[in-house]
């Protein structure tokens, strides 16, 4: 069984301040992690992805991640926040099969 | 490419009518998905076709629900009949086998309100 917590409903930064989402994972064997953006009105779009490889993954929108397979994170990165960014965010896995399965999602709220 | 097509946007429908929501998923991926999305329980996987195959259809509620996908560019999500509780957006997403270089593309989803 694989499953993904975002332990935030919300977060709150400042435009210009770093940012940090939070992802914790439990799969069993080796995880694909990704990120997704929801905009509102929209479908998810896709930020960034860890297959393998170096543990800092970089995406669209000047957004990272970064893995951590000793803590079973994922947290999602920016070094400084834009009010564009406010969206609701979502962390997912799969345990390298094609099903992915999705977190709760974190609202992130950008503020001036 | 115009990415996942779904279709309608939205969806008003009265209790016990069927409804249908339509996908087209980006040429040459082979898996597609319906997603459910509501305030209460997030993102919810209904079901998913590999090379047009059903997979996994665990997460379809209930025999009110079906979806087929008679070819590689077309699927349908049925709800018959409808009830105010399956209010929600519907997305679908495709992919290539493996979750490819992007994972899923998602369509804009159909908001479907049954009253």
């Amino acid at each position: 069984a694989q499953s993904v917590a975002q332990p935030e409903d919300q977060v709150n930064v400042a435009e210009g301040n770093p940012l940090t989402v939070k992802c914790t994972y439990s799969v069993s064997g080796n995880p694909y992690l990704f990120w997704y953006v929801q905009y509102p009105n929209r479908g998810l779009q896709f930020l960034l992805k860890y297959i393998t490889g170096d543990n800092l993954v970089k995406g669209s929108y000047g957004f990272e991640a970064e893995f951590n397979k000793s803590q079973t994170s994922f947290h999602l990165k920016k070094p400084s926040a834009l009010v564009s960014d406010s969206a609701l965010y979502f962390c997912a896995s799969t345990g390298g099969g094609n099903k992915l399965t999705f977190g709760t999602g974190t609202q992130l709220k950008v503020e001036l | 490419d115009a990415g996942v097509i779904q279709s309608p946007r939205h969806e008003v429908t009265e209790m016990g009518q069927e409804v249908t929501l339509r996908c087209k998923p980006i040429s040459g991926h082979n898996s597609l998905f319906w997603y459910r999305q509501t305030m209460m329980r997030g993102l919810e996987l209904l079901i998913y076709f590999n090379n047009n195959v059903p997979i996994d259809d665990s997460g379809m509620p209930e025999d009110r629900f079906s979806a087929k996908m008679p070819n590689a560019s077309f699927s349908t999500l049925k709800i018959q009949p409808s009830e105010p509780r399956d209010s929600a957006v519907y997305f679908c997403a495709s992919s290539l086998v493996g979750g490819g270089d992007y994972g899923y593309t998602f369509g804009s989803g159909t908001r479907l309100t049954v009253v």
